[in-house]
């Protein structure tokens, strides 16, 4: 599968608990992007990165959440200390370097469930 | 800054009814603008993008989009609904630096 790969598809965390959640992007791509999806509400852009880079981390909030995308290997979304408010799904992104009409290709999500 | 407006978040046609979701867009310089569609359970996929050459853009599943400059709009339209069309769309537009902005979409629900 040559798409954007997303682990896992659902996950489930106690509160309190860290989430991990992985994203590839697809082949050829350096640019990878989060967002956040809630029940009747749109997407809403969490952080952008490119390899060992953060473009831009305007919709990450302050605290618990970080982001990375290293040279080798996954981008990584980290929840810390996991709240129900964080029960969502999480939608990574990506698309090819230097070019402003590529589109964004998104993988099927990850479903974050906080009990 | 950047941003775009869906109209409607909720559009409900007859099958086999024209169907038409509108996108409105504030940019100050040309923009590329997208539409994409989101089935339940599912990420975001690729119905078509604009990016200048040619003003009416065809898509996938029979759908098109209109760039109209003087009305900042890029609306989706069918002219024919069917039963699998039943989703959740999404306008983006994006900007010079890359970033995407996207709609908070609309959900079509087909009547049979």
């Amino acid at each position: 599968n040559a798409g954007v790969m997303q682990n896992p598809r659902h996950l489930v965390r106690r509160r309190g608990q860290e989430a991990r959640l992985r994203c590839s992007p697809m082949k050829g791509h350096s640019h990878v992007y989060w967002y956040r999806q809630l029940p009747e509400e749109g997407l809403k852009f969490m952080v952008y990165l490119q390899k060992e880079n953060i473009i831009d981390e305007s919709g990450m909030p302050k605290e618990r959440f970080s982001a990375e995308f290293p040279k080798e290997g996954p981008s990584i979304l980290r929840i810390q200390q996991v709240v129900r408010g964080d029960s969502a799904a999480y939608f990574c992104a990506s698309n090819m370097q230097g070019t402003n009409n590529s589109p964004l290709h998104f993988g099927n999500g990850t479903r974050l469930t906080v009990t | 800054a950047q941003s775009v407006t869906q109209l409607g978040s909720h559009v409900s046609v007859s099958e086999g009814a024209l169907v038409l979701l509108r996108c409105n867009y504030s940019s100050s310089v040309p923009p590329y603008l997208f539409w994409y569609v989101q089935y339940p359970n599912q990420g975001l996929q690729l119905l078509l993008k604009y990016t200048s050459a040619a003003t009416l853009v065809k898509g996938i599943n029979g759908f098109e989009a209109e760039f109209k400059k003087s009305e900042t709009s890029f609306h989706l339209t069918k002219p024919s609904a069917h039963m699998s069309d039943a989703a959740e769309y999404f306008c983006a537009v994006v900007t010079t630096g890359n970033q995407f902005y996207f709609g908070t979409g609309t959900s079509l629900t087909v009547i049979p």
